[in-house]
């Protein structure tokens, strides 16, 4: 069964420090986003993009974070400048075009900021 | 999207039929009732949707009221695998592009042996 794939599982980096976190969704979607799970607190949608832009974010996506789709297949977010509070699991879904009733998550790149 | 209520916490013995609440007394005629499950810090997982008839996959089985003002999500046979929280989301279906949604707190259910 086809699957999102993200990477790296875990990410430590010191405060301030760009990060990067990729994301692989199912090839045949066409619509992708980026959720945030703060230990403990509730799956938090960030952004969505279609059609290599943003579609809508949400007040935590602020000019700290982007995204891109560099190639055909990855689809990734950029901190560019961390803070602890950033420190969350960070979930990658996918969806097919005109399906979107089902959402498949990524296994979430867990992001510790130091 | 509508408000959803969900108890916080669930119990169920192992094989047997697990029974999830939820409230969405709000909810309005295009709105549909989706759930979806997270295993310990994993991605969250769809498991069934339905708008106002009951639905069944090989996963679980939906029932919505009459009035569709609260749902019930049902795992027949409950594993320990199945322990996880439970969300119910209500949200129109969208074309895709707007299609993110709002989780809340779920309900943790614990599967008992």
């Amino acid at each position: 069964e086809p699957e999102v794939t993200q990477t790296p599982s875990h990410q430590v980096t010191q405060m301030g420090q760009e990060v990067i976190l990729r994301c692989v969704p199912i090839s045949n979607h066409l619509y992708f986003y980026w959720y945030r799970q703060i230990l403990g607190q509730k799956v938090e949608f960030l952004v969505s993009f279609y059609n290599n832009e943003i579609s809508e974010k949400s007040e935590i996506f602020d000019d700290q974070f982007s995204v891109e789709r560099p190639d055909g297949s990855n689809f990734t977010l950029k901190i560019r400048s961390t803070k602890l509070e950033d420190s969350a699991m960070y979930f990658c879904a996918s969806i097919k075009q005109g399906h979107s009733y089902e959402q498949y998550f990524g296994p979430g790149t867990r992001l510790t900021v130091t | 999207d509508a408000k959803t209520t969900q108890p916080t916490s669930m119990d169920c013995a192992e094989g047997r039929a697990a029974n999830l609440p939820c409230n969405h007394s709000t909810i309005s005629g295009n709105e549909y009732v989706y759930w979806y499950r997270q295993i310990h810090s994993q991605g969250p997982q769809y498991i069934i949707h339905g708008l106002k008839n009951n639905e069944t996959n090989e996963m679980a089985s939906l029932i919505i009221t009459e009035d569709r003002k609260s749902s019930t999500l049902i795992l027949p046979h409950a594993t320990l695998r199945d322990t996880a929280v439970y969300y119910c989301i209500v949200r129109v279906r969208n074309g895709g592009s707007q299609g993110n949604l709002i989780f809340g707190k779920g309900t943790k259910l614990s599967v008992k042996p």
